[in-house]
This record gives structure tokens, C-alpha cells and sequence, in this order.
């Protein structure tokens, strides 16, 4: 069954601090890896996608990994603003004609000034 | 351009009655999702419509659930006898015609509460 974990599953850090989200995954074969974004009230954005042949990938102040040996990948903030405060959920993509994406359940980050 | 759109925003039903949420994808966009979103838990997919093909309606809870998609572009999703396990919030989504894993547009979703 394909899933995909993400941790953890909340995290507060103060401005300005760097952050690291993790995320794991079966889903196999694999075709993609898309970072979303969150904000209370809205629907997800996309922050960066990752083929089997990247390893990273950035999008301003954010970051995502790829090891696609390990299926895992993380998303990293840098100097996180309080903008940054979301849920930031981890997509993976399975080829072979699957068109349904399985979501992870997300990590909900909150920036404290 | 417009994003996605969803309708209404938030809804509040009582147990028992039916309710109708509608949902205006980017226009061009073939693809068209529906996922419910319960508070703390990741997105569920509910149903899938990609073009003039029959979609796929693996996702869907009960037979109380349905859907369509007029024209290829406006879509509906009707949830008969609501219940209150029905509460969440109900996303919409959109991606263009193309390849598997294709980014997904999301509209803001509707708040549904069943009292």
C-alpha cells in the first residue's frame, strides 16, 4: 500500500530559526515528489516538485532533498519568517498510469516572534 | 488568471439534509479532484474526472456521495443525508492536461459542519 509519513507532526520554532521537515514514503513506482504549502483557511500550494533523477531543489527560502534510494526527502526553511506558519504536506506521485497522488498528513509549523 | 473557485465558503447543515458544493476549475484544466480534508488528518481523495472519461469514484465513502462535472469544467459534489462524520472541509483541485503528477490547483475548499 502506498503511504507516505511525515515528521513531526508539529513544530514551533522562534523567527528567524532554521527548520527541517521530514518525509517518508513506499509509494512505488515512484514519478514525483511535490512539497505543498498550507495556510489556515486556503487550499495548498505547490512549493517545489522532485523527479526520481534531483536531489534538490529550492524555491527561495525553502529547500526540499530527494534520496530516492531511502524515499525519503525534507524541506528546509531558512530564516523562517512568521509567514512561514502553515501545514506543509508532502505529495508523492506514482507512475505506471496512477493519477492519484498520495498526501501525507502534514506538519503544522508555527513561527513565534 | 482566476484560480480555482469553490462554493460556498462555509456551510452548516443540519443531520439529515442534503447539500450541494460546487467547484470551477482553472479553465483549460481537464483534470478535476475532489478531496476531504477532517481536521488533523491528511487530504482523502474522493473522486477523480479527467476529461469525457468515466471518472474515477473509488474514493467515495458512501452512496450518499456523488458527483458530476458538467461540460468538462463546473463540477458538483452532493452529499445526500448528511451526517455529522460528514464535518470537514472539502477541497477542490485542478491540473492541466498533460502527464501523471501534474501540479495540482487547489481552490480555498468548503467548510462543511452537519449539527
Amino acid at each position: 500500500k502506498n503511504q507516505v509519513e511525515q515528521s513531526p507532526q508539529s513544530l514551533i520554532i522562534l523567527e528567524g530559526k532554521n527548520c527541517t521537515l521530514q518525509c517518508n514514503y513506499t509509494v512505488s513506482p515512484f514519478s514525483n515528489l511535490r512539497w505543498y504549502k498550507q495556510d489556515t483557511g486556503r487550499g495548498p500550494v505547490s512549493l517545489t516538485i522532485m523527479t526520481f533523477s534531483e536531489n534538490t531543489k529550492s524555491n527561495g527560502r525553502y529547500t526540499a532533498t530527494l534520496d530516492a534510494d531511502t524515499k525519503q526527502s525534507s524541506l528546509h526553511i531558512t530564516a523562517s519568517q512568521l509567514s512561514d506558519s502553515a501545514s506543509y504536506i508532502c505529495v508523492v506521485s506514482a507512475g505506471g498510469g496512477s493519477y492519484i497522488p498520495t498526501f501525507g498528513r502534514g506538519t503544522s509549523l508555527i513561527v513565534h516572534p | 488568471g482566476a484560480g480555482v473557485s469553490q462554493s460556498p465558503s462555509n456551510k452548516v447543515t443540519e443531520k439529515g439534509k442534503d447539500v450541494e458544493l460546487r467547484c470551477d476549475p482553472i479553465s483549460g484544466h481537464t483534470a478535476l479532484y475532489w478531496y476531504r480534508q477532517s481536521l488533523g488528518q491528511g487530504l482523502e481523495f474522493l473522486i477523480y474526472f479527467q476529461g469525457n472519461s468515466a471518472p474515477d469514484k473509488s474514493g467515495l465513502p458512501s452512496d450518499r456521495f456523488s458527483a458530476e462535472r458538467t461540460g468538462g469544467s463546473v463540477s458538483t459534489l452532493t452529499i445526500q443525508r448528511t451526517q455529522q462524520e460528514d464535518s470537514a472541509v472539502y477541497l477542490c483541485a485542478s491540473s492541466p492536461p498533460g502527464q501523471v503528477g501534474h501540479e495540482q490547483f487547489f481552490g480555498p475548499g468548503t467548510r462543511l459542519t452537519v449539527l
